[in-house]
């Protein structure tokens, strides 16, 4: 069973700073079905980089992912005032199917 | 408009059944793996069920395997998730959502509180 698990739980940074978010792996994968999610209070999820790297359609390429095998990371730059939310990673695998790290909160 | 869009939740009793469902729009949930993730009251983001294009596969977190089941009507568009035999610790946000072939959920729903509680 694979467990995320991100740092830091909560990063304070002010607007035009440089944001980085880890998600570290218990164990080590293969494969690249690592995605990233941001979500506002009262909001549903919204999906930011899905394949490690991957912007879904309409994401500023301010926000950027990367890694592999058991540490992946995304990274924010240039942060603006709507980019203060609660940011999620999450793997497909095989037990659990899908894992969800606890959540990193970027505050100002 | 592509959408998601759920209903159903509310207040129920430890022990009973729920049916939530999760109608789309602006695209056919046949051609897509669907599912569903909830969220607990100040808690973070956890896998439920997902279903197949075809409907012939579904999977399960364990935490709700054998009490809830995840089913389509294609006729509607429409996703369900029937929840039976219900705990406090079910208590949460219920999520619809779009899985894309990166096996990242791209489309939510604006979520269904469901309380449960006697």
């Amino acid at each position: 069973e694979i467990v995320l698990t991100q740092s830091p739980g909560t990063l304070s940074l002010s607007p035009g700073d440089t944001a980085t978010l880890s998600c570290r792996a218990s164990q080590s994968f293969s494969t690249n079905f690592l995605a990233w999610y941001q979500q506002k209070p009262g909001q549903a999820p919204r999906l930011l980089i899905s394949g490690v790297s991957s912007r879904a359609t309409g994401i500023p390429d301010r926000f950027s992912g990367s890694g592999s095998g058991t540490d992946f990371s995304l990274t924010i730059s240039r942060l603006e005032p709507e980019d203060f939310a609660v940011y999620y990673c999450q793997h497909y695998g095989s037990s659990p199917l899908y894992t969800f790290g606890q959540g990193t909160k970027l505050e100002i | 408009e592509v959408q998601l869009l759920e209903s159903g939740g509310g207040l129920i009793q430890p022990g009973g059944s729920l049916r939530l469902s999760c109608g789309a729009s602006g695209f056919t949930i046949t051609s897509y793996v669907m599912g569903w993730v909830r969220q607990a009251p100040g808690k973070g983001l956890e896998y439920v069920s997902t279903i197949t294009g075809d409907s012939v596969h579904t999977y399960y977190a364990d935490s709700v395997r054998g009490r809830f089941t995840i089913y389509r009507d294609n006729s509607k568009n429409t996703l369900f998730l029937q929840m039976n035999s219900v705990g406090a610790e079910d208590t949460a946000v219920y999520y619809c959502a779009r899985r894309q072939e990166l096996r990242a959920f791209d489309l939510w729903g604006q979520g269904t509180m469901v309380t449960v509680s006697s």
